[in-house]
């Protein structure tokens, strides 16, 4: 089967760092994304991690451990706009030899004052 | 650009009543895709589509048909509604299904209701 598992909510204060991990078990594997989606909203893409490793983009960082079948979302220095919720999503080979993307449930993440 | 449209935003429907979904994508993207998302789950597959006039079956695809006549269009058709079909709908597409130039681009979503 394939499943993603990551934590269905988190609550931080504004000015913190809160992780948001992801591990993920699937038939086949070439990457993991992670997606942000404010409430109503639709989703958009924060980060895609091919290799293992740390890949940083302003306040966001992600990291992947292909042996370990697991990555994590760092935020840092939060603020209120980054109350939503995060997907991790695998992607992973489909038929015809395409793609595709498999999303996690999401963990919603609370910014409090 | 306007990225990606979806037409409508919202929509409720009576169980066995039909309908499509519109998506438009200004982005010249060959892939495009067909997601419902239900409280409490990820985005689930619906259809595909890899370029004009080709579509394809995704994750869960009963009770859903597509349609992809030009490049810019993904329709999706509800023939017969019913209640478990009530979800956020979201469309997007994607200039390619491999590397880090596969990063989909989501319409706004329909949020449909079935009674």
């Amino acid at each position: 089967g394939q499943s993603l598992e990551q934590p269905s909510e988190v609550t931080a204060v504004e000015g913190a760092i809160v992780q948001i991990n992801c591990t993920y078990q699937t038939s086949g594997f070439y990457g993991l994304s992670w997606y942000q989606q404010h409430d109503g909203g639709a989703p958009t893409f924060l980060s895609y991690n091919g290799l293992d490793g740390l890949e940083e983009t302003g306040r966001f960082s992600s990291f992947l451990s292909r042996s370990d079948s697991y990555g994590y979302l760092l935020l840092q220095e939060l603020q209120m706009k980054d109350s939503a919720s995060y997907f991790c999503a695998v992607r992973s080979p489909f038929s015809g030899g395409y793609n595709k993307l498999i999303f996690g449930a999401g963990t919603r993440l609370a910014v409090h004052p | 650009n306007a990225g990606v449209t979806q037409t409508p935003k919202f929509r409720v429907l009576k169980t066995g009543q039909s309908m499509t979904l519109l998506c438009a994508q200004d982005m010249n993207h060959e892939y495009m895709y067909w997601y419902r998302q239900d409280p409490g789950m990820g985005l689930r597959l619906i259809h595909y589509s890899v370029g004009e006039g080709t579509t394809a079956k995704g994750e869960v695809p009963d009770g859903y048909n597509v349609s992809r006549l030009k490049k810019q269009n993904f329709l999706l058709g509800l023939e017969s509604a019913a209640p478990s079909q009530t979800s956020v709908y979201f469309c997007a597409s994607s200039y390619s299904t491999s590397g880090g130039t596969d990063t989909q681009y989501f319409g706004p979503g329909t949020r449909l209701t079935v009674l």
